[in-house]
């Protein structure tokens, strides 16, 4: 099935680093979110972005949506061990009202604790 | 607010069975899709629900099939499983079209 490219597929971090992750595609979408996903458990959504351009934060997170609608960013400041864990991007052709709501999911970004 | 809960968690089952799996939305959520989610494929849409029928459907087989609720609960049907069927199955339900929320997932195990 459609994909997105996720990159990069898995990184390690340091407390207090800066992390940055990015998803691009070749079709558009209206809406790009960002999940994560601990082991055993199922994603839970972190942020959502509506407007090309767009740059939302939640805590230490910020994400913004391309301007070309084809891409979007993920940054994690100042990194803490519960960072840890599998980092999906996910885009969605559906407005509010439509019919075309499926997710499409980026492979993810594993983040590790460097030893 | 309760979250989205899926039944049960963990499931094992041999070849040629049929398996099936139970989601509730979260309270006024109306939609609910379905995704699989696997090593190798990562996570795939298999199919939406919005007041009881099937609004949007992904690339899996006839053996995957679905089904909605007046309350919006949803079941997800898989008959004559095969090893390739092994996989956590996440469901998520969300109000027409905004963020998806997602289940804890039912991890399917097939012998």
């Amino acid at each position: 099935g459609q994909q997105l490219n996720q990159s990069p597929q898995s990184m390690f971090i340091q407390e207090g680093e800066d992390v940055s992750m990015n998803c691009t595609s070749s079709s558009i979408f209206n809406t790009w979110l960002w999940y994560k996903q601990d082991p055993g458990e199922g994603p839970v959504l972190l942020i959502a972005l509506y407007k090309a351009g767009e740059l939302t934060s939640n805590g230490r997170l910020t994400a913004q949506f391309g301007t070309t609608r084809k891409d979007s960013f993920l940054n994690i400041s100042a990194s803490i061990p519960s960072d840890v864990g599998i980092y999906f991007c996910a885009g969605q052709l559906g407005y509010y009202g439509g019919s075309q709501g499926n997710l499409i999911f980026g492979k993810g970004t594993k983040l590790s604790v460097k030893p | 607010k309760a979250g989205v809960t899926q039944t049960p968690r963990y499931l094992i089952k041999t070849r040629g069975q049929q398996v099936t799996l139970s989601c509730s939305p979260i309270s006024g959520h109306r939609s609910v899709s379905w995704y699989q989610q696997t090593p190798g494929q990562g996570l795939q849409f298999l199919f939406e629900y919005f007041s009881e029928t099937q609004r949007n459907k992904g690339n899996f087989p006839g053996r995957f099939s679905g089904r909605q609720f007046s309350n919006s609960r949803s079941e997800m049907n898989v008959s004559t499983l095969e090893l390739g069927d092994s996989a956590l199955y996440l469901c998520a339900s969300s109000r027409e079209n905004n963020e998806q929320f997602f289940g804890p997932g039912t991890r399917l195990t097939v012998l």
